[in-house]
C-alpha cells in the first residue's frame, strides 16, 4: 500500500522567508499525481499545486513551487516570500493516476508565520 | 455557484443515536468520498463512490455506511455503532482521474 510521510509536525518561518517542507511517499506505481494542500483555521482544504509524475519539470504556482525527485520519492514545497495567510496546515498527497482511486494524505505539517 | 456544499456545519450527537451528515456537489464530478480528521491523525478514508449506485470501504469503514443514489449527493451516517465519532468530516469530489476538492467540512461533537 501506499504511504506518505510528513516528517515536520511543526515549522516556522519569518515573514518574506523562504521555507520548504518535506515529503517523502512509497509506491511501486511508475505513474501518479502528488499534491499539496494547504488547511487554514477556517479547515476548508485548498489545493497548492498539483504534479503529474511523467512530468520531469517541477511544478509552480506563483510563489509555491515543488522539488520532484522521483527516484528518492521525495516531493517538497517551497513557498517564498512567505506571507502572515500562509499560516496553516500544509497536507502531501498521493493518487494513483489509474481511476478515481482517493488520496493518500500524510499527517501534515503545521506551518506558522512570524512577524 | 458550482462547488461542494456540507451540511450541516456544526452537528452534536447523543450517544446511541444515528446522524446524517449531508454533501452535496454541482460540479458533475463521478467520484466522490468521505474522510474524517482527528487531531495529529491527517485525514483518513471512510467510504467512496467512484459511480452512481456504487461504493467502497475506505480504511476506517466501521460505524459508517453511505449510499449514492444520485450522481450529486453522497451522504454519510455514523451510526451508534461508531464509538468515537467526535471529529471533523470532510466530503470531496473529483472528476475522472483529477484532482480532489473539498467541502468546507462538518463538525460532528458526541454530548
Amino acid at each position: 500500500a501506499q504511504t506518505v510521510t510528513q516528517s515536520q509536525p511543526e515549522m516556522s518561518v519569518q515573514e518574506a522567508e523562504t521555507v520548504t517542507l518535506s515529503c517523502t511517499y512509497d509506491t511501486s506505481e511508475s505513474d501518479y499525481y502528488l499534491f499539496w494542500y494547504k488547511q487554514p483555521p477556517s479547515r476548508q482544504m485548498i489545493l497548492v499545486i498539483r504534479q503529474e509524475a511523467y512530468k520531469q519539470q517541477n511544478a509552480t504556482e506563483n510563489r509555491f513551487s515543488v522539488n520532484f525527485q522521483k527516484a528518492a520519492k521525495s516531493f517538497s514545497l517551497k513557498i517564498s516570500d512567505s506571507q502572515l495567510g500562509d499560516a496553516a496546515m500544509y497536507f502531501c498527497a498521493y493518487r494513483e493516476r489509474s481511476g478515481n482511486t482517493p488520496l493518500v494524505f500524510g499527517k501534515g505539517t503545521r506551518l506558522s508565520v512570524i512577524a | 455557484d458550482g462547488g461542494i456544499t456540507q451540511s450541516p456545519k456544526y452537528l452534536f450527537r447523543k450517544e446511541g443515536q444515528n446522524v446524517t451528515l449531508s454533501c452535496e456537489q454541482n460540479l458533475n464530478h463521478d467520484a466522490m468520498y468521505w474522510y474524517r480528521q482527528d487531531p495529529g491523525q491527517g485525514l483518513r478514508l471512510i467510504y467512496y463512490s467512484q459511480i452512481v449506485n456504487d461504493f467502497q470501504k475506505g480504511d476506517i469503514a466501521e460505524g459508517y455506511s453511505v449510499s449514492r443514489e444520485k450522481k450529486e449527493s453522497f451522504p454519510l451516517t455514523v451510526t451508534s455503532a461508531q464509538k468515537n465519532p467526535t471529529a471533523f468530516y470532510l466530503c470531496a469530489s473529483s472528476p475522472r482521474r483529477d484532482t480532489q476538492y473539498f467541502g468546507p467540512g462538518t463538525r460532528l461533537t458526541v454530548l
